[in-house]
């Protein structure tokens, strides 16, 4: 079983552009969540997506950040002209559904570095 | 809000000894999990254990266990017969019931060195 795979690995970008994050959940999940890691940091919950449908985005911040989950392919987390401050590791996981006694299980994030 | 706090940013550990890692966290809800990831210099999430909060029997995963107090908000993960591949950074996490709510709140970590 092919775990949460994320892509790419690593992202460069310089400010002002646009950095697009991918997440393929595993096999069977259709529930969602984005977290972000700053250096030195705990994660820090962004986004909870199931598909089609954003159920949490309490931690994303409101402007320049978008995420998705469509009906087919993979969840994206969208960072448009970005600065600075959104150099981070950011990591995907996923779970079968929203129920409480079923653990996330994480991708092994993308590192965002922005020049 | 949920919030979780790991005041110790270090810990060492000999080799083959047993270390405690503290953690507390602070909820008005009755029934939640309790989580502990470890996160190697990989920086793989892995995950080591987890508390249901409505058992009163601490969790047990081989050399890793819990010490669950629930009424003080503790949790604290002991690891008995350290070994190098220990090393790492933990985080404990908390995880509300709702399913609407049910992200992961995470501590601040504590780094692991694991002495040979």
């Amino acid at each position: 079983n092919a775990g949460v795979m994320q892509n790419p690995r690593h992202l460069v970008r310089r400010r002002g552009q646009e950095a697009r994050l991918r997440c393929s959940p595993m096999k069977g999940h259709s529930h969602v969540y984005w977290y972000r890691q700053l250096p030195e940091e705990g994660l820090k919950f962004m986004v909870y997506l199931q598909k089609e449908n954003i159920i949490d985005e309490s931690g994303m911040p409101k402007e320049r950040f978008s995420a998705e989950f469509p009906k087919e392919g993979p969840s994206i987390l969208r960072i448009q002209q970005v600065v600075r401050g959104d150099s981070a590791a950011y990591f995907c996981a996923s779970s079968p559904s929203g129920v409480l006694n079923q653990p996330q299980h994480f991708g092994d994030g993308t590192r965002l570095s922005i020049l | 809000a949920q919030t979780v706090t790991q005041s110790q940013p270090e810990m060492s550990v000999q080799e083959a000894e047993t270390v405690t890692l503290s953690c507390t966290y602070d909820t008005s809800e009755s029934d939640y999990y309790l989580f502990w990831y470890k996160q190697p210099p990989s920086r793989q999430m892995i995950l080591v254990i987890r508390q249901e909060a409505y058992k009163q029997q601490n969790a047990t995963e081989n050399r890793f266990s819990v010490n669950f107090q629930k009424a003080a908000k503790s949790f604290s993960l002991k690891i008995s017969d350290s070994q190098l591949g220990d090393a790492a950074m933990y985080f404990c996490a908390y995880r509300s019931p709702t399913g609407a709510n049910s992200k992961l709140t995470f501590g601040k970590g504590i780094t692991l060195s694991v002495r040979p």
